[in-house]
């Protein structure tokens, strides 16, 4: 079974400083999809960044990005020029290529400071 | 379209009784999916439906948990003689099947409390 480890229960960046979370997973497979979910205090879950593993390229968002190692089976966001609304609880989602479901880690409570 | 709708925001109840949570998902998505978060954890998978057939039940949805989607549009999840271990959120998601890549809709969730 595939699994999901966030090793960070919690980070702190002062106001537009740059963070990274970090995120290993484990699996067999070769056709993925990787995912970073924010999820607010008291407020739904919303896609920030994705990664298909087929593609080497990192993905970026604005000024959200990932480093996908993925031999070492590794995908870190990267929070650049960070700002008070994106403090929140972080998640990394594993989903196969083959499957539906996604697989969260446990998830980083991120604050941010002035 | 509101994005995935989910009713009721908070419910509180007894050990023991019934409770039943709605999903209304994005109306073009085919595909449904529940999941319960506990507190300090990720989302962990219950089940998923695509169209109205229920293809996946993880071993955590016991058989005290059904969940239905007639008709392929919304979906209810209901727990039958709840326990404090129930408590918990309650997230439902939907996405599009042919688009695995653009991930999920999530809802904002029901937050169930068992006293």
């Amino acid at each position: 079974a595939q699994t999901v480890t966030q090793s960070q229960p919690e980070m702190s960046v002062q106001e537009a400083e740059t963070v990274t979370l970090s995120c290993t997973y484990d699996t067999s497979e070769s056709d993925y999809y990787l995912f970073w979910y924010k999820q607010p205090p008291s407020r739904q879950m919303i896609l920030v960044i994705r990664q298909e593993a087929y593609k080497q390229q990192n993905a970026t968002e604005n000024r959200f990005s990932v480093n996908f190692q993925k031999a070492a089976k590794s995908f870190s966001l990267k929070i650049s020029d960070s700002q008070l609304g994106d403090a929140a609880m972080y998640f990394c989602a594993y989903r196969s290529g083959t499957a539906s479901k996604l697989t969260f880690g446990t998830g980083t409570r991120l604050q941010v400071t002035l | 379209d509101t994005g995935v709708s989910q009713d009721p925001r908070h419910k509180i109840t007894k050990r023991g009784q019934n409770v039943t949570f709605r999903c209304d998902p994005i109306s073009e998505h085919n595909r449904l999916y529940w999941y319960r978060q506990t507190l300090g954890q990720g989302p962990e998978f219950l089940t998923y439906f695509q169209n109205e057939a229920q293809l996946e039940k993880s071993r955590l949805l016991s058989d005290r948990f059904s969940a239905e989607r007639p008709k392929g549009s919304f979906s209810t999840l209901e727990i039958q003689r709840t326990e404090q271990g129930d408590s918990a959120m309650y997230l439902c998601a939907s996405s599009d099947g042919r688009q695995n890549f653009y991930g999920y809709t999530f809802g904002s969730g029901t937050r169930l409390t068992v006293v």
